[in-house]
């Protein structure tokens, strides 16, 4: 059983669309973090969110922690060829190292000029 | 100011062979956390060291075994490696004091084919 649940798995969209993708748990994470992966390197972190409800932006991306701690989404605004890549949210459990995350399965993104 | 580095970034090995793969950590860091990342998966948390000692250790078995050096450096040794070994290993680091969420930096992996 995936502690993590990334959805949608695979994502196909054109230049210029938005999109949202989800990272769902039954458990309560301290924090969240969301990273990107291009084939052939390791995970680059975007951003950790930490406080129920929180929001954050780095520039077209649009982080949201959900209120209860168990859930996140990732919105990208005119999505371009260079947002293509794996996308990965991975938690921190309470008590949990700085080492320990749990990792969802990912959303392999491509986006069609 | 160098990341993570990792060596070697591919490995070809057959069953039953052991493995060592090496991790330099970003400077200034001196916690080590290792990963496994198969095909089509998130990677998987194998354990963490720091200050020389293994800290907090996933669900993996005996056989995957590691240390880190004075030099905050770390090993990640897989004895009777298995087909289901097959996969990316990571190597993350981060700065153990601080707040909580220190972040941690990847390095771009070790790709292990085992035949």
């Amino acid at each position: 059983t995936q502690l993590l649940e990334q959805s949608p798995q695979f994502l196909s969209i054109q230049e210029g669309e938005n999109l949202t993708v989800y990272c769902n748990s039954s458990s309560v994470f301290s924090s969240l973090q969301w990273y990107r992966q291009e084939p052939g390197e390791g995970p680059v972190l975007l951003v950790t969110v930490v406080t129920g409800g929180e929001v954050k932006k780095l520039k077209r991306l649009t982080f949201q922690f959900g209120d209860a701690r168990k859930d996140s989404s990732l919105h990208i605004t005119a999505a371009q060829t260079g947002d293509t890549g794996l996308y990965l949210c991975a938690g921190r459990r309470y008590g949990g190292s700085q080492g320990n995350l749990i990792f969802g399965k990912g959303t392999k993104l491509s986006v069609k000029p | 100011d160098a990341g993570v580095t990792q060596s070697p970034t591919h490995l070809i090995k057959t069953r039953g062979q052991q493995v060592t793969l090496r991790c330099s950590p970003k400077s200034g860091h001196d916690t080590v956390s290792w990963y496994q990342q198969a095909l089509g998966q998130g990677p998987q948390f194998i354990f963490q060291y720091y200050e020389e000692e293994e800290r907090q250790r996933g669900n993996f078995p005996d056989r995957f075994s590691g240390h880190q050096f004075p030099n905050y450096s770390s090993e990640l040794n897989v004895n009777a490696l298995l087909l289901g070994d097959s996969a990316l290993y990571l190597c993350a680091s981060s700065l153990r004091s601080g707040a909580g969420n220190q972040p941690q930096h990847f390095g771009d992996g070790t790709r292990l084919s085992i035949l």
